[in-house]
């Protein structure tokens, strides 16, 4: 049973490029969570998504960023025109239910974005 | 200032020594995790606790829920250990994690 799956690994973009994080949850798994992780600082919510709907995007930046999971496919985390602060190691999490965090957790490896 | 506070912040520790880590949080919670994280590498779940203790191998992990602390202990500690160690909390109604910012453990050999 492979875990939760992130790609890439490793993404670098120019200023300015969009960015795209894939996450395949758990089989079974249908709620999903993104957190980021900025240098030299600790981990912090961004969304958390059930299959065709956001349930909670209180931690999203309000311009540039956006978050999917689609019926059929990985969950994405979609970054437009990159900019050097948004440099970070995305994680995602994923639960077979809701209160994830209370029933049981499982984190992907992360993606490491670098904007150059 | 962070909801969840872990001191210390960094800790070095010669190979063998009794490592304890410490987790304070703000208001009621409804469960407390314990990760560990290498460096570059992924998150991975130690622990999850809403009352008592928990052993796994070398590792214990308490929690005390009237003080709102908690605690990851280390027995026996080896080179391999050496990773951030952060704890998160979870509240009820609010369906995800606040996180610590971490102790990043040393162990020498």
């Amino acid at each position: 049973n492979a875990g939760v799956m992130q790609n890439p690994r490793h993404l670098v973009r120019r200023r300015g490029q969009e960015a795209r994080l894939r996450c395949s949850p758990m089989k079974g798994h249908s709620h999903v969570y993104w957190y980021r992780q900025l240098p030299e600082e600790g981990l912090k919510f961004m969304v958390y998504l059930q299959k065709e709907n956001i349930i909670d995007e209180s931690g999203m930046p309000k311009e540039r960023f956006s978050a999917e999971f689609p019926k059929e496919g990985p969950s994405i985390l979609r970054i437009q025109q990159v900019v050097r602060g948004d440099s970070a190691a995305y994680f995602c999490a994923s639960s077979p239910s809701g209160k994830g965090p209370l029933y049981g957790y499982t984190f992907g490896s992360g993606t490491r974005l670098t904007v150059v | 200032k962070n909801e969840v506070e872990q001191s210390p912040q960094n800790l070095t520790a010669q190979e063998g020594e009794f490592i304890t880590i410490n987790c304070s949080y703000s208001v009621g919670i409804s469960a407390l995790h314990w990760l560990q994280q290498h460096p570059g590498g992924g998150i991975v779940s130690l622990f999850m606790l809403s009352s008592g203790k928990k052993k796994h191998g070398r590792l214990i992990a308490t929690i005390n829920i009237q003080e709102k602390h908690s605690s990851l202990h280390i027995t026996a500690s080896h080179p391999r250990d050496s990773a951030v160690y952060i704890c998160a909390v979870y509240y009820f109604g609010n369906e995800k994690l606040t996180f610590g910012t971490g102790t990043r453990l040393t162990i020498i050999p």
